[in-house]
């Protein structure tokens, strides 16, 4: 498809279990950043990416998360040990990198994970 | 820090206008509005940079004022496809372009 893509769409899992987030980004988009809105509330930054680096991982809560981008196109976000206040809606978005654009984020629809 | 929205909700009849305003206590390189329905994806609707260049749609307009660190989001003649949570997001220049510090979002609802 020509938008960001995620999986799941929904992941419910236990307290303690490690989970993963997929994100396929827009093709062509080298920058992907990943956000994670709670309920009631705006996109709160977690990590960015250009290329293959983390450029930027000063959003992330702790060291229970991590995000990679081997190949510079699909990336991962990688929770461990999940608690109930990881549950949120995980986003992810690309865009042009620098200025190329109009600077838009082109967000996906989100993973919701629930931490039950 | 995050940028503060007002008012956190607006109810408007279809034709009607309304003003979202989003401030920030720490200086702006930029500033950016998504609109987002319920349970999608946040959609773009503007930047504006520091230095008064603007990029968005069309049929949007919005102010910035780098002095008060401030900007506001002009809804003119609203339709029912307006309503939605519309956040603005600060952003800090550099590399990060995309790195944005969003408010909590203002609840838009359109009424016939």
């Amino acid at each position: 498809g020509a938008g960001v893509s995620q999986t799941p769409s929904n992941k419910v899992t236990e307290k303690g279990k490690y989970v993963e987030l997929r994100c396929d980004p827009i093709s062509g988009h080298t920058a992907l950043y990943w956000y994670r809105q709670s309920l009631g509330q705006g996109p709160e930054f977690l990590i960015y990416f250009q290329g293959t680096g983390a450029a930027d991982d000063s959003g992330l809560p702790n060291d229970r998360f991590f995000a990679v981008r081997p190949e510079g196109s699909v990336s991962t976000l990688k929770i461990q040990r999940t608690e109930r206040g990881d549950s949120a809606v995980y986003l992810c978005a690309s865009s042009l990198p620098g200025t190329g654009g109009t600077g838009e984020l082109f967000f996906g629809e989100g993973s919701r994970l629930t931490v039950l | 820090q995050q940028p503060v929205q007002s008012p956190q909700a607006v109810i408007l009849r279809e034709g009607e206008d309304a003003v979202i305003n989003c401030s920030s206590s720490k200086a702006l390189y930029s500033v950016h509005w998504y609109r987002q329905k319920h349970g999608e994806a946040p959609v773009f609707l503007m930047i504006l940079l520091k230095g008064g260049e603007q990029k968005g749609h069309e049929k949007i307009s919005a102010s910035f004022n780098e002095k008060k660190q401030q900007s506001s989001l002009y809804l003119t003649a609203s339709q029912l496809s307006y309503s939605g949570t519309y956040f603005c997001g600060t952003g800090a220049g550099g590399t990060s372009y995309g790195k944005l510090t969003f408010g909590q979002g203002t609840i838009l609802t359109v009424h016939p």
